[in-house]
């Protein structure tokens, strides 16, 4: 079974520093990867998502992540914070198999923006 | 990308009641999605909901206590029955839309049961 792993549970970084969340997942093949955000008290924003080709993905807000596979790894970096970005963010796979597997949620990585 | 509304956004309930959650999507799509989060933890997926046909349940989840209507191909709705205080959580529909089982989300629903 699939399964997805967020190390870090709580980071904390100043404003306009730079920002890197891991993520590893388990899964037979490359699956396909997703960042979501979710703002105090919101929904859950997909950031950027991964499904072939270039390793880098661009996504909203500045945000771009790194589909490593001999790493199995899909970290989501920033390289200046905004204030705006304290949330929570979790990383979420699921198998190719076009809509019979399920996206899978790492436990989340909740992110504190200090002045 | 889909574009989607959920009501209420947030209730108060008393143990024993029940709460009809409702979800909109502003294009058809085919698969919609519920799923819990409970407070300060990540997302685990109650159902998958196909127009036309049963929604699928995950293992922990049954339908009595969570009936799920899906009419057409743009609605949904989630029912809570029966709550109790470990049912206060937020209730989030998804759907898939666009590239390879790509889900967005609407702005969910934060219950509080007493």
């Amino acid at each position: 079974a699939q399964s997805v792993t967020q190390p870090d549970i709580h980071i904390t970084v100043s404003e306009g520093a730079s920002l890197e969340l891991r993520c590893n997942y388990s899964y037979g093949a490359t699956p396909y990867l997703f960042w979501y955000v979710q703002s105090p008290g919101q929904g859950l924003q997909l950031l950027l998502k991964y499904f072939s080709g270039d390793t880098l993905v661009q996504g909203i807000k500045g945000f771009e992540a790194e589909f490593k596979r001999s790493q199995s790894s899909f970290n989501l970096r920033k390289p200046s914070v905004h204030w705006s970005d304290a949330a929570e963010y979790f990383c979420a796979v699921v198998g190719p198999n076009f809509g019979n597997e399920k996206l899978t949620f790492g436990t989340g990585t909740r992110l504190t923006i200090i002045p | 990308s889909a574009v989607i509304s959920q009501k209420p956004s947030r209730d108060i309930c008393q143990r024993g009641t029940s709460l009809t959650i409702q979800c909109q999507v502003d294009s058809q799509v085919t698969m919609m999605f519920w799923y819990r989060q409970q407070p300060g933890q990540s997302l685990t997926l109650i159902a998958t909901a196909n127009q036309g046909s049963e929604a699928t349940y995950e293992s922990g989840f049954v339908i009595d206590k969570f009936p799920i209507s899906r009419p057409n191909l743009t609605f949904s709705t989630l029912t809570v029955s029966n709550m109790s205080p470990e049912d206060s959580s937020i209730y989030l529909c998804s759907v898939e839309s666009g590239m390879a089982d790509t889900q967005y989300f609407g702005p969910g629903t934060r219950l509080t049961v007493l």
